[in-house]
């Protein structure tokens, strides 16, 4: 199985201020054709997960500009511009490149 | 807007089989665009692929289960369903189902997933 790790663990944030996560995976997620096959989830309390950006860097439908992915290969990272309150809970990375799908094992946001 | 509603039994106990149905609204089960999926979540292992099925039945799953899960479809109720037998304490988990998009090979991301459901292994 492809291992998904992801740094750090737990990130105390402040709003307005930049974040940023990393995931790395233990195989190659690029494929021949270019893309990186890698999503991003948040999980807010409660919830379930929600998807946030596929294929490495391509945002979902309805969510803000102020998530970004990037990346390539085996290593890559989540960026959020502007933290907003609403955006605490877990972020997760998920490899789609073979299955059984695997993730990480979460980042916890939350405000400092 | 695409639904997801998982249901079944919220305990059960060690040794026995667990049945867990999705049923899929707002959408249709049988388009043949998605691959139904069940992952789950529990403190210990984190998220887990569980496997998926296509509309055509073709299935796939995840090794770790060691041929325990069997992955069903019955388009005529638009539901989907997950069995697990010889369930144990270590099954214990937040149960979601949820679809994922098929692309050119298989699927590339999940985009709905139901709200998850408690099973508990106990006796």
């Amino acid at each position: 199985d492809i291992v998904m790790t992801q740094s750090p663990l737990s990130l105390p944030v402040t709003p307005g201020e930049p974040a940023s996560i990393s995931c790395r995976s233990s195989q190659t997620l690029l494929v021949a054709h270019g893309y990186n096959y890698l999503d991003w989830y948040l999980q807010k309390p409660g919830q379930s997960p929600q998807l946030l950006i596929y294929l490495g860097s391509h945002r979902a439908s309805g969510v803000p500009d102020r998530f970004s992915g990037t990346g390539s290969g085996t290593d890559f990272t989540l960026k959020i511009s502007r933290v907003e309150a609403e955006d605490v809970g877990t972020y997760y990375c998920m490899q789609t490149k073979e299955t059984p799908f695997t993730f990480g094992p979460g980042t916890k946001v939350d405000i400092k | 807007q695409v639904q997801l509603q998982e249901s079944g039994p919220g305990l059960v106990k060690p040794s026995e089989t667990l049945s867990l149905t999705c049923t899929v609204s707002g959408g249709s089960i049988n388009s043949g665009r998605y691959y139904w999926t069940w992952v789950r979540q529990s403190a210990v292992k984190g998220l887990e692929w569980i496997g998926r099925i296509y509309t055509s039945g073709n299935t796939n799953y995840n090794p770790s289960f060691k041929s325990r899960v069997t992955i069903s479809i019955d388009t005529s109720r638009s539901q989907f369903s997950l069995k697990v037998t010889s369930m144990t304490a270590a099954d214990t988990a937040v149960y979601y189902c949820a679809r994922c998009p098929a692309a050119e090979v298989g699927c590339d991301y999940i985009d709905y997933w139901g709200q998850g459901t408690l099973v508990t292994v106990s006796s």
